[in-house]
């Protein structure tokens, strides 16, 4: 177990649709980065907050939005899915997003866009 | 363009065998570079290097960085069926912290 909580474990929805994700850090890690796993992409990064402030972006989508609160859950939401949105979202976090510290994950959402 | 390679991207060994497992990198700004294991859910980490030439080992796995050459790699000794999994080198891009993988070596252990 990383500490790292992702809610839910499974989501099924239509295309058109709007959908958020919810990752919970470990203990004391200030650090949350999304990340997307698709078969033929491997794992992509999309977005990093640091105590609440954006810090880095990848290539997300401008469909999707992500924050992270006070008390430092994040939420990513993504919208108008596409059936190309199918696929495993993991949510990590590290102690300083600093780079000299692992990041540990969570067990991701799988989300099924039908 | 930074990138990392994995190799071998499939590999299958029986119990008992030791396997090594190799990750490339032509990187920028180099930092650290970190193994994890995934199997069917999240990618558990495993060793993160930042000094070439010292060891990290943890029970049958061990890795090593040679900063010169540029790469990892992975040992297993005794490998067991639990040991299957997809292992995956990554390396935080500079500034960022984000993390970009390689593709991956698939392990199967088989009994």
């Amino acid at each position: 177990d990383s500490g790292v909580t992702q809610t839910p474990k499974h989501l099924i929805t239509a295309t058109g649709q709007r959908v958020t994700l919810r990752c919970s850090p470990r203990s004391g890690d200030l650090s949350v980065y999304w990340y997307q796993q698709s078969l033929d992409q491997g794992l992509q990064f999309l977005i990093q907050y640091y105590n609440g402030e954006e810090r880095a972006k990848g290539n997300i989508l401008e469909r999707f939005s992500a924050q992270q609160f006070p008390d430092l859950h994040s939420e990513l939401n993504l919208s108008s899915l596409e059936l190309g949105d199918s696929a495993l979202y993991f949510c990590a976090s590290s102690a300083t997003g600093g780079g000299d510290q692992p990041q540990h994950f969570g067990d991701g959402t799988r989300l099924s866009i039908l | 363009e930074d990138k990392v390679v994995q190799s071998p991207l499939s590999l299958v060994v029986h119990e008992g065998d030791t396997v090594t497992l190799n990750c490339s990198y032509e990187v920028t700004n180099f930092r650290s570079l970190l193994w994890y294991k995934q199997e069917k859910k999240a990618p558990t980490f495993l060793f993160m290097l930042t000094s070439s030439g010292i060891e990290k080992k943890s029970g049958r796995l061990s890795s090593i960085l040679d900063k010169k050459e540029l790469f990892s790699i992975l040992n297993i000794t005794a490998t067991q069926t639990g040991d299957s999994a997809v292992y995956l080198c990554a390396w935080p891009q500079g500034g960022s912290e984000k993390l970009v993988f390689g593709k991956g070596t698939k392990l199967t252990v088989n009994p």
